[in-house]
């Protein structure tokens, strides 16, 4: 059973960085066959994709968001992460990460870890 | 501004069928089967319930299906029932710019 979890600070100051984690079990991110992704969902909103990572490294980032995401893996304790700088009151989410299926959709999600970001 | 169109709500009785629209363009829905479907449940992550236009992932119920016409998705719920409620998004992959597309979503209420 593939379960992600994210990890990371609940508040972040504007105009300063916000890192979060995800560590998966049972899968390997490093087996070359799914994407992972992050995207997010603003209180009482839609869903937002942010970016995804390959085993390879590759990386696809939202055009709205590129030049301030960067999605990063580590192999070795199995998890990957997301960086998001200068954040603003409109980046305040539930952020989610996600494993791609082998195709573009959504296959296996986390529970979300909500982001609020203050003044 | 999403770059799907749902409509806002959709409300069914239980045991009636409901038909939730996605409405995108030749670059996103129109040129690609790689359309997918989410419920999600009031303070719960999205669920895959469709993936690839049509497919159902394991373990789904087969009340769930889902069709595309040129540039519109469709998801089709039957036999309604009470766990039914919750939002629904359609997603796309898109030739454009934007990469990926979500719909703004289908608040779906059975009465």
């Amino acid at each position: 059973q593939v379960q992600l979890q994210e990890s990371g600070p609940g508040l972040v100051k504007a105009s300063q960085t916000l890192s979060l984690t995800c560590f998966v079990s049972g899968a390997s991110i490093s087996s070359g066959t799914h994407y992972w992704s992050w995207l997010r969902q603003p209180a009482g909103k839609g869903l937002e994709w942010i970016g995804r990572i390959y085993t390879s490294g590759v990386t696809n980032y939202n055009p709205s968001l590129r030049g301030r995401v960067t999605v990063s893996a580590d192999m070795s304790k199995n998890q990957f992460s997301l960086e998001l700088t200068s954040v603003t009151a409109a980046d305040a989410a539930m952020y989610f990460c996600a494993r791609d299926g082998p195709g573009y959709y959504f296959e296996y999600w986390g529970r979300g870890t909500l982001v609020t970001v203050s003044p | 501004q999403s770059a799907l169109t749902q409509p806002a709500s959709v409300s069914g009785s239980p045991g009636q069928s409901i038909t939730i629209s996605c409405t995108g363009s030749s670059s996103d829905i129109g040129g690609h089967d790689y359309v997918s479907w989410y419920q999600q449940h009031p303070g719960k992550a999205p669920k895959l319930i469709i993936y690839e236009v049509s497919n159902r992932p394991s373990g789904v119920s087969n009340r769930f299906s889902g069709s595309k016409s040129a540039d519109t998705a469709s998801l089709t719920i039957s036999g309604l029932q009470t766990e039914d409620e919750a939002d629904y998004y359609c997603f796309s992959y898109s030739s454009g710019i934007t990469y990926v597309v979500f719909g703004g979503g289908t608040k779906l209420t059975v009465l």
